[in-house]
């Protein structure tokens, strides 16, 4: 069982719709991550909060808006998606940003684009 | 942060160790070795992490050379519960976790 909550598993919406995607975190956890992985590939990273505030964007496309509402939960805004978005989209978190903090990972929203 | 590369794919045969190997050759002497797994439908599952030390835990065991261009992870018992995509990432301390996934090698424990 994953200590790292995504809602909702799975995701269908059209190309006009807005949906968002939640993840929460009960374990202290001052970093959070939205990664996303397409089918047979590895993840790859979208975007880092620290303490609430926005560090990496890793020039995500600005259909995809991220908020940090405390330091528990992380919402992933979508809006006018395009097919290729279709994927698994994953949220994890660490203690802290920093090289000896294991990230810790649910297991994702798979988001379906028609 | 570092390149890493591993074998696409391996076979080990249920209850024999699995040794996945990882090279990382352009390791820097402040960056981590991190080991994860995915299972099919599942995210991705920490398993280890090193800087320098052998590590071990519940689930695995962590060797790096002395050198640190190359590591070893090692499951001891492998069970068909651990096929899966084995991850070797390298991480630099203090840099925010951006962490770079390779494809990584796929495990198949076959009974």
């Amino acid at each position: 069982d994953t200590e790292v909550t995504q809602t909702p598993k799975h995701l269908v919406m059209g190309m006009t719709n807005k949906k968002s995607l939640k993840c929460e975190q009960h374990m202290g956890h001052r970093a959070m991550y939205w990664y996303k992985q397409k089918a047979k590939k590895p993840p790859e990273l979208m975007f880092v909060y620290s303490y609430e505030k926005l560090s990496i964007n890793e020039s995500v496309p600005s259909r995809f808006s991220p908020e940090c509402p405390n330091s528990s939960l992380l919402n992933l805004h979508l809006h006018a998606l395009q097919p290729e978005d279709s994927a698994l989209y994953l949220c994890a978190s660490s203690q802290e940003t920093g090289g000896n903090q294991p990230q810790h990972f649910g297991d994702g929203t798979r988001l379906s684009i028609l | 942060d570092a390149k890493t590369t591993q074998p696409t794919s391996m076979d080990c045969a249920e209850g024999r160790a699995a040794n996945l190997p990882c090279n990382h050759s352009t390791i820097s002497g402040n960056e981590y070795v991190y080991w994860y797994r995915q299972i099919h439908s599942q995210g991705p599952q920490y398993i280890i992490h090193g800087l320098k030390n052998n590590e071990t835990n519940e689930m695995a065991s962590l060797i790096i050379t002395e050198d640190r261009k190359s590591s070893t992870l090692i499951l001891p018992h492998a069970t068909l519960r651990d096929t899966a995509v084995y991850y070797c990432i390298v991480l630099r301390d203090n840099y925010g976790q951006n962490f770079v996934f390779g494809p990584g090698t796929r495990l198949s424990v076959l009974p």
